[in-house]
């Protein structure tokens, strides 16, 4: 079945560091990869995603590229800010008629002033 | 454009009673997700619905049941609750067409807790 790893955490840095979270895949087929962000006490937001392979998804300052060949989704931000501590999911949703997403454990950030 | 919503915010039972979610998906959006999130376990994906209909289940017993009334909102109702039940959960909806068929927009989540 379809399956996502991701770095476990936490991850604490200093404001202005260099992010960057890696997530692998298994899946069939071709899936849509998707990263979501956690803030304390609330649902989840999307970040950001990609549908198909050598797509850039990007928002507010974060990237990651779907690498087929590595079947990676990195999750990477040039500069962190205090605002950026939450916990970071790497999903997948594989399709096939089933709609469901597959999450990674998540990644718990913590960046530090 | 109001966003996914869900109630009640909190919910607490204790084990053997039965637990009732809400969900109101973003309008124009046809499909319902619900996923749950405990402690140590990530999150797990629950139920799909769409056009009221089931459309998949995830690995869950069948005291996890739901459905999607005309208006495309959800209920999820839990019974026989056991303390391993106690979690967040998710509801998430999308459109049935379009440029964003294939992304999930998630709610705030119901926090259960089973004493």
């Amino acid at each position: 079945g379809d399956s996502v790893t991701q770095m476990e955490g936490p991850v604490t840095l200093s404001e202005e560091a260099f992010l960057t979270i890696n997530c692998t895949y298994t899946a069939t087929g071709y899936p849509s990869l998707f990263w979501y962000v956690q803030y304390p006490g609330e649902g989840l937001q999307l970040l950001l995603k990609a549908t198909k392979a050598d797509d850039k998804g990007s928002n507010k300052g974060f990237e990651a590229t779907y690498r087929k060949e590595t079947t990676s989704f990195h999750l990477e931000k040039g500069s962190v800010q205090v605002s950026d501590s939450a916990v970071y999911f790497c999903a997948l949703l594989s399709g096939a008629g089933s709609y469901q997403l597959t999450f990674g454990k998540g990644t718990k950030l913590s960046v530090i002033p | 454009e109001a966003g996914v919503t869900q109630s009640p915010t909190h919910l607490i039972k204790t084990r053997g009673q039965q637990a009732t979610l809400r969900c109101s998906p973003i309008s124009g959006h046809t499909s319902v997700y619900w996923y749950q999130q405990a402690l140590g376990l990530g999150l797990q994906f629950l139920l799909w619905y769409d056009e009221g209909e089931e459309r998949n289940r995830g690995n869950f017993p069948p005291r996890f049941s739901g459905r999607q009334f005309p208006n495309y909102s959800s209920e999820l109702n839990v019974n026989a609750l056991e303390l391993e039940d106690s979690a967040l959960y998710l509801c998430a909806s999308s459109p049935r067409e379009g440029r964003a068929k294939n992304i999930q927009y998630f709610g705030a989540g119901t926090r259960l807790s089973v004493l």
